[in-house]
């Protein structure tokens, strides 16, 4: 049982370039969520997925898209990088919508945009 | 909205010393609360977490417990060692939010032996 497995781990991107972020998890969850964490902030929510083919908006989700076709995959998708884009990228999922779920995060993508 | 606020890091202390990481929230309804840790190059993972008021969560000789009349769920340990050395953050969610996380802004912690 791996978890949530992310890659990159790193990557450096230049200005106006594209990339996905890859992220599994094994757990069955039908939550997915996408974080980024910017140097000496908490987490902020970019999108998250109720379920495969089911996606929304976070907190900051401009420059970003996500799809989700099947329960296990919530890749992220990064067009035009921009420095402002430069943070790490979380991938996390947990099971059902209560609201007292753990969440399950993945190691992270480092991503420096040059 | 929803905000979570957490005391300003870094914290530093020594090895044994008693720790607490204040954590309020502001929230429109009843939240869940949760301590999330970071040890060094590493995704998040649930230390505790605490689904109602007045409700203790523990975990690795940590505590916190959920006062609704102070919103509040402040972090504390006893007795600290050096491999506590982590960020910290706190965070909450709502039924009606889809279990999205506010988190707050974190705290180092770095303990010396």
């Amino acid at each position: 049982n791996a978890g949530v497995t992310q890659t990159p781990k790193f990557r450096i991107l230049k200005i106006g370039q594209s990339m996905t972020l890859q992220c599994t998890q094994d757990m069955n969850h039908n939550y997915m969520y996408w974080y980024r964490q910017d140097p000496g902030m908490g987490l902020k929510l970019i999108y998250y997925s109720v379920g495969a083919g089911i996606t929304d908006k976070g907190e900051v989700p401009n420059g970003y898209n996500v799809s989700r076709s099947t329960t296990e995959d919530f890749p992220l998708r990064l067009e035009l990088a921009a420095p402002s884009q430069t943070s790490v990228y979380f991938c996390a999922s947990s099971y059902g919508s209560g609201g007292g779920e753990t969440q399950y995060f993945g190691p992270g993508t480092r991503l420096l945009v040059l | 909205g929803n905000s979570v606020t957490q005391m300003e890091g870094p914290v530093t202390l020594s090895e044994e010393a008693f720790l607490t990481i204040n954590c309020t929230y502001t929230a429109t309804g009843y939240p869940s609360l949760f301590w999330y840790v970071q040890y060094p190059g590493e995704g998040l993972q649930l230390l505790l977490k605490a689904t109602k008021a007045d409700d203790k969560g523990s975990n690795k000789g940590f505590e916190a417990t959920y006062r609704k009349e102070t919103t509040s769920f402040h972090l504390e340990k006893g007795s600290v060692q050096v491999s506590d050395s982590a960020v910290y953050f706190c965070a909450l969610t709502l039924g009606t939010s889809g279990s999205r996380l506010t988190f707050g802004e974190g705290t180092q912690l770095t303990v010396n032996p």
